[in-house]
């Protein structure tokens, strides 16, 4: 266990719809990242919060968007969901705002 | 962009036979990573190799770094079921891109009786 925690584990939804990932980092860290792992693409970086504010961002689309709270706890938004966008999404939190990232166990979304 | 290539992208050994995972890498980078994951589940972090040179082991895997080349290798020993997975090298940017990671495509490894 990483001790970075993502709810919910699964989530199948339709077409369309919005849906919200929460990802609660390891204790002590400031970052939080989020990635999605896709059989064509791989594992993409989509965006990095460091102590609530963002970082960097990577091809995230503009249906999606993030933020990191004061507890440092992070969600995900997707809107607009499309079928292409199924995938595991993994958030993963370091120390700072550099260095060894730890992974949580991924949410499995499922467009239908 | 930073571009991470890994190969082979599939490996199937028998057990008790050694193999290398190569990953070469196209900018210059600080810290490199490699990771493993079972299939549907989260990537479990194996090694961080941080300087030219640097050797790490832990059981049969052993991982090197040669940032002059930009090369990383993961080499198994002795090769067991139980180091069936994917094994990711991943690359981790500089300046305005520092902490993000930069993956591989992976490599799918099953290591059979």
């Amino acid at each position: 266990d990483s001790g970075v925690t993502q709810t919910p584990k699964h989530l199948i939804t339709a077409t369309g719809q919005r849906v919200t990932l929460r990802c609660s980092p390891r204790s002590g860290d400031l970052s939080v990242y989020w990635y999605q792992q896709s059989l064509d693409q791989g594992l993409q970086f989509l965006i990095h919060y460091y102590n609530g504010e963002e970082r960097a961002k990577g091809n995230i689309l503009e249906r999606f968007s993030a933020q990191q709270f004061p507890d440092l706890h992070s969600e995900l938004n997707l809107s607009s969901l499309e079928l292409g966008d199924s995938a595991l999404y993994f958030c993963a939190s370091s120390v700072d705002a550099y260095g060894e990232a730890f992974f949580g166990q991924g949410t499995r979304l499922t467009v239908v | 962009e930073l571009k991470v290539e890994q190969n082979p992208l599939f490996l199937s050994m028998q057990e008790g036979k050694n193999y290398t995972i190569y990953c070469n890498y196209s900018t210059t980078s600080d810290r490199l990573y490699w990771y493993r994951q079972d299939p549907g589940k989260s990537l479990e972090s194996l090694f961080v190799l941080l300087s030219n040179g640097a050797v790490k082991q832990e059981g049969r895997l052993m991982a090197s770094l040669d940032t002059k080349a930009r090369l990383s290798t993961l080499h198994i020993t002795a090769a067991v079921h139980d180091l069936s997975a994917t094994y990711f090298c991943a690359v981790e940017g500089r300046g305005s891109t520092l902490g993000r990671l930069y993956f591989g495509r992976g490599t799918q490894l099953t290591v059979w009786p």
